[in-house]
């Protein structure tokens, strides 16, 4: 069974940092891109970032570009997500998400329980 | 970017009703798109990908069409526990967009 275990977030004031993890479990981690998506409170899904299986490519959205930085450990399946100078429009939770297969486009079939990151002073 | 727009934002319907949700691209993603749902408090669900092929799981009164940049979400026979909000999703290019939502209540 697909697993993944959001944790990390928590309340930070504007300008400060935070890191997520995602453990992955009950899939071959290092086969399949993986996501970061976000949902204000109350609002719709926000794409974030995505790393490729091999972890050698990476994009982002424009929102966070430059201020988050999204990386992997294969050796402890695990999906990172650093964002820097964070503000409160950046208040959200964060969901983990895997890349469904190398065929059907960017298609996330599986998604986290999300953690809530809050930004306030 | 390519914005995804859905319509309309939020329908009423009853039991057993045929419901219907569009989503245009503002370019074409030939079926590059996906539709999800999510109930609240929980993470979105995957219903369709390709724009009409159904996830394995998915009931069968879910259906999806559409290519280029006109798609639709279609729910044969409304069920009690359809009642949530519907994304599209295209999945053809960076950066990855959502479309805003669509709220089914019953």
């Amino acid at each position: 069974e697909v697993q993944l275990v959001e944790s990390g977030g928590g309340l930070v004031q504007p300008g400060g940092s935070l890191r997520l993890s995602c453990a992955a479990s009950g899939f071959t981690f290092s086969n399949f891109d993986m996501s970061w998506v976000r949902q204000a409170p109350g609002k719709g899904l926000q794409w974030v970032s995505l790393i490729s299986n091999s972890g050698s490519s990476t994009y982002y959205g424009d929102s966070v570009k430059g201020r988050f930085t999204i990386s992997r450990d294969k050796s402890k399946n695990t999906l990172y997500l650093q964002m820097d100078s964070l503000t409160v429009d950046d208040t959200a939770v964060y969901y983990c998400a895997k890349r469904r297969d190398y065929y059907h486009g960017q298609t996330i079939d599986y998604w986290g329980q999300g953690t809530l990151v809050t930004v306030s002073s | 970017d390519i914005q995804m727009t859905q319509s309309p934002s939020s329908v009423s319907a009853s039991v057993g009703d045929r419901v219907t949700i569009t989503c245009r691209a503002s370019q074409g993603i030939s079926t590059r798109l996906a539709w999800y749902q999510q109930k609240p408090g929980k993470a979105p669900n995957l219903l369709i990908y390709d724009a009409s092929s159904l996830e394995s799981g998915v009931p069968s009164r879910f259906s999806g069409s559409g290519s280029g940049t006109d798609f639709t979400l279609t729910i044969s026979s409304l069920q009690p526990e359809d009642s949530a909000t519907y994304y599209c999703q295209q999945t053809h290019v960076f950066p990855l967009t959502f479309g805003g939502g669509a709220q089914v209540e019953i």
